[in-house]
């Protein structure tokens, strides 16, 4: 149980373009998901919190208009990294924590972006 | 603020022996959960342990248990019996609080010799 997906799990797009990544718990709800960005050898930077039917949470230092949140049902949640650069490129992981287990999370296998 | 630190940045062990990887924490909440999670080379974190900080037992799956001291405000993990694919880093984290966002440590990485 508690398995999460995510979609792709790797791209190369060209600089300018978007780039959506998909999140989906598979088989549980999950009213909330996070967005992890990773650079190589270092721990989880949290990005922002997804809830479900309602406007995402940003960090501080986060672009909200950069990287469009969307959680449309209990099972998931789209990041959208718009006008992509270069330095956008790094790993991206979502995680989703169940409605009936909100102190856990359990995260996706990732996503490698690589921007050119 | 919530804060964690692991203090060993790498660490190794034999094949078959016994491994301890340290986690201090902070944090003003009085209810409060800690995780060990690993990540492998393929990148995918997966939950190793879960503890609640409520509950004066350690936790154990396996292999895998705590030493849970909250006064010190200290969370390790020990891992018996050390196995080929336990190689990986190793994340020690925190949640509590409204939000119950995860912090975590800086990671150890850790290898198993053969």
């Amino acid at each position: 149980g508690a398995v999460v997906s995510q979609h792709p799990s790797w791209v190369i797009c060209k600089s300018g373009t978007s780039v959506k990544i998909e999140c989906r718990s598979l088989d549980f709800q999950a009213t909330t998901m996070f967005w992890y960005r990773q650079f190589p050898k270092q721990s989880l930077m949290l990005m922002a919190t997804s809830n479900e039917g309602s406007k995402a949470t940003y960090e501080q230092g986060v672009e909200k208009d950069k990287f469009l949140i969307n959680h449309a049902s209990l099972t998931l949640s789209t990041l959208t990294v718009t006008s992509a650069h270069p330095e956008d490129s790094s790993f991206y992981i979502c995680s989703a924590r169940p409605t009936d287990r909100e102190e856990t999370q359990y995260f996706g296998p990732g996503t490698r972006l690589l921007v050119l | 603020a919530q804060t964690v630190t692991q203090s060993q940045p790498e660490m190794s062990v034999q094949e078959a022996e016994t491994v301890t990887l340290s986690c201090t924490y902070d944090t003003s909440e009085s209810d409060y959960y800690l995780f060990w999670y690993k990540q492998p080379p393929s990148r995918q974190m997966i939950l190793v342990i879960r503890q609640e900080a409520y509950k004066q037992q350690n936790a154990t799956e396996n292999r895998f248990s705590v030493n849970f001291q909250k006064a010190a405000k200290s969370f390790s993990l020990k891992i018996s019996d050390s196995q080929l694919g336990d190689a990986a880093m190793y994340f020690c984290a925190s949640t509590g609080g409204a939000t119950n966002k995860l912090i975590f440590g800086t990671g150890t990485l850790l290898a198993v010799q053969p």
